[in-house]
């Protein structure tokens, strides 16, 4: 049974910092992209970054640039985001979601999130 | 960046009846189109992709339909468990890919 469980969610102050694991199990964590995807409270879904399966592409949504960093650790079956500078918009509960290839195309992939863990809550305030 | 428009925010059905729920993009996102329902304190849960597969598990009552920039959800036929949130989302031109704000769908 496929499982991502995270972690490191809590508050924090504008300008701080936090880092948010995700532990996944069930599946050959190394053949999957990972993303980080964000829900503010009674907000829609936004998508924050994903990564590849060896960690040498990463993405990110322009509000998240230059502050935020995915990683992984095949070895230890964990995504991880490192949020620096952090702002009261970044106040959400904040998902892992497994990445699964639907088909490539010219030079371009296309992926779904198939599976999602509980998530973890992220306040920003002072 | 690709912005998805759902409508209603809203919908208002019985149980037993059928529910219609739209999707427009900015611009064509081929048939790479994504259905998430997510019901209070839980995950989002994948229902449809490819505009109209259906994901492991999901019940023949669900079914998604439309290409490039029109999209529609339908459920045939309502059950007290398919009162929930569904966003659809837009994986064709990334990053960023990018979704909905979301049709709540509540019992009448």
């Amino acid at each position: 049974e496929v499982q991502l469980v995270e972690s490191g969610g809590g508050l924090v102050q504008p300008g701080g910092s936090l880092r948010l694991s995700c532990a996944a199990s069930g599946f050959t964590f190394s053949s999957y992209w990972m993303s980080w995807v964000r829900q503010a409270p009674g907000k829609g879904l936004e998508w924050v970054a994903n990564i590849n399966q060896d960690g040498s592409e990463k993405y990110y949504v322009d509000s998240v640039k230059g502050r935020f960093t995915i990683s992984r650790d095949n070895a230890k079956n964990s995504l991880y985001l490192q949020m620096n500078s952090l702002r009261a918009e970044d106040t959400a509960v904040y998902y892992c979601a497994r990445d699964r290839r639907v088909y490539c195309s010219g030079g371009s992939c296309y992926s779904i999130h198939d599976y999602w863990g509980q998530g973890t809550l992220v306040t920003v305030s002072s | 960046e690709i912005v998805m428009t759902q409508s209603p925010a809203t919908l208002s059905v019985s149980p037993g009846e059928r529910a219609t729920l739209s999707c427009r993009a900015s611009q064509s996102v081929s048939s790479n189109l994504a259905w998430y329902q997510q019901k209070p304190g839980q995950a989002p849960r994948l229902l449809i992709y490819g505009a109209s597969t259906r994901a492991t598990g999901i019940p023949a009552r669900f079914s998604g339909s439309g290409s490039g920039t029109e999209f529609t959800l339908t459920i045939s036929s309502l059950q007290s468990e398919d009162f929930a949130v569904y966003y659809c989302q837009q994986y064709n031109n990334w990053p960023p890919e990018t979704f909905g704000q979301g049709t709540k769908l509540e019992i009448k």
